[in-house]
């Protein structure tokens, strides 16, 4: 079975622009979370999808949004980005809610904003 | 938001030593899991622990959970050079309308010299 996948793996912006952010979760899972990752914070919890339902929000400006497909595919969008926004993204797929069960991380996707 | 303070941030140690990482907190975490993440990888989970006073143990590794549900513990017997990585513990909390929202200590960075 294929594991958590994320688009693209690298990734350059400029302050101001906005970044889209893909994921695939394995197969059967429905839950989807995102994570922001970086030196100083650690790992942050974004949001959490579940069944095209957002079900769980962190503590991130309105900037950072997010959604999920009927095929339980996953996109994150970050608007008008800032030099802070610099950071792994993970996203985390289960086949439940994530606090009910096991979540697979996938690789990451690295943002650097210049 | 609940916070987990884990300790320490940095281990360096010789193989065959034997080692302790902590995660603490002032709240009641309803399970708390501990992952272990590689550079350029996600975290992958190692251990959910959710019974107060629970211990766990995966070969060389013990993972306790605290009666209180409020704090835990990694015990690493003989480490290996291949125990190298970023330790980091995750509670998800109790109730109230961040049910089943994780949280993620800052984690431990282990370097295990041969």
């Amino acid at each position: 079975k294929a594991g958590v996948t994320q688009t693209p793996r690298y990734l350059i912006k400029t302050r101001g622009q906005q970044v889209t952010l893909s994921c695939s979760p394995i197969s059967g899972h429905r839950s989807v979370s995102w994570y922001q990752q970086t030196p100083g914070q650690g790992l942050q919890f974004l949001f959490e999808y579940f069944s095209e339902t957002q079900r769980n929000k962190g503590n991130f400006p309105g900037r950072f949004s997010g959604r999920q497909f009927s095929n339980s595919r996953s996109e994150m969008n970050v608007s008008t980005l800032e030099l802070g926004d610099s950071a792994l993204y993970l996203c985390a797929s289960s086949v439940g809610l994530a606090a009910l069960g096991t979540q697979y991380f996938g690789p990451g996707t690295r943002l650097l904003v210049l | 938001t609940q916070l987990l303070e884990q300790s320490p941030q940095f281990l360096s140690i010789q193989e065959g030593e034997n080692l302790t990482v902590y995660c603490n907190s002032s709240s009641v975490f309803s399970s708390l899991q501990w992952y272990r993440q590689e550079p350029g990888e996600g975290p992958v989970l190692l251990v959910t622990v959710v019974t107060g006073g629970e211990v766990k143990k995966l070969k060389r590794l013990t993972f306790q959970f605290g009666d209180a549900r409020k704090d835990s513990s990694l015990h690493i017997t003989a480490a290996q050079p291949g125990d190298t990585g970023l330790y980091l513990c995750a509670g998800s909390e109790a109730g109230g309308t961040s049910y089943g929202k994780l949280t993620f200590g800052q984690g431990t960075i282990l370097t295990v010299h041969p």
